[in-house]
């Protein structure tokens, strides 16, 4: 089975400008996670969907971020305007409950590593 | 509220040499426990669970015990390989919260020298 697939794989660009990165969940999979990973501050919860709807978004740092699923395969995290600060990695995990949630793994994509100038 | 703290790293050892990282957690609520390994330029993968106290999870040669009474979660390998340099998390999960959220130690980073 694919596993959690995000795109793409590096992103460099101009501080201003926007940023969209991208996920697919595994099939099936009914929560989606993105999360921020720096050397200061480990990795970071950002916001997590269940059923396609934003349940905590109380980790986005700013509202220059937001993120969206339109439908149960496909989620995006938007930066605009993207800072220096911002450079990061960027991943996605999902998972699904079967029985207690919270003995379930989260499955993670390879991730995102942004570069902001 | 829920924290993981990790042994400090980095790790240095040379192979067929035993692997001990520490962990210990508080837990606001009945935790699940974890085990991630992130190898470089990849996520995180999980290396193991266990869901109750005094379980064993184990997995690739790794183990770790659930230890309720010292709040403990140290992962052990009694003989590593160049092929297990990484980074790893122990991670924790509330039982009865909604989603599974998990929380994260800061990693330890193992290095294996031939």
């Amino acid at each position: 089975d694919a596993g959690v697939i995000q795109s793409p794989r590096h992103e460099v660009t101009e501080m201003g400008q926007e940023v969209t990165l991208r996920c697919k969940p595994i099939s099936g999979h009914d929560y989606l996670f993105w999360y921020r990973q720096t050397m200061m501050r480990g990795l970071e919860l950002l916001i997590y969907f269940n059923n396609n709807v934003p349940i905590d978004d109380s980790g986005m740092p700013e509202d220059r971020f937001s993120a969206k699923m339109p439908n149960a395969s496909f989620s995006t995290l938007k930066i605009q305007p993207s800072e220096p600060r911002d450079s990061a990695v960027y991943f996605c995990a999902s998972s699904y409950k079967q029985g207690e949630i919270s003995n379930q793994p989260q499955h993670f994509g390879d991730g995102t590593r942004l570069s902001i100038l | 509220g829920n924290s993981v703290t990790q042994m400090e790293g980095p790790v240095t050892l040379s192979e067929e040499a035993f692997l001990t990282i520490n962990c210990t957690y508080t837990a606001t609520g009945y935790p699940s426990l974890f085990w991630y390994v992130q190898y470089p330029g990849e996520g995180l993968q999980l290396l193991l669970k266990a869901t109750k106290a005094d379980d064993k999870g184990s997995n690739k040669g790794f183990e770790a015990t659930y230890r309720k009474e010292t709040t403990s979660f140290h992962l052990e390998k009694g003989s590593v390989q160049v092929s297990d340099s990484a980074v790893y998390f122990c991670a924790l999960s509330i039982r009865g919260t909604s989603y599974g959220k998990l929380t994260f130690g800061q990693g330890t980073i193992l290095t294996v020298h031939p």
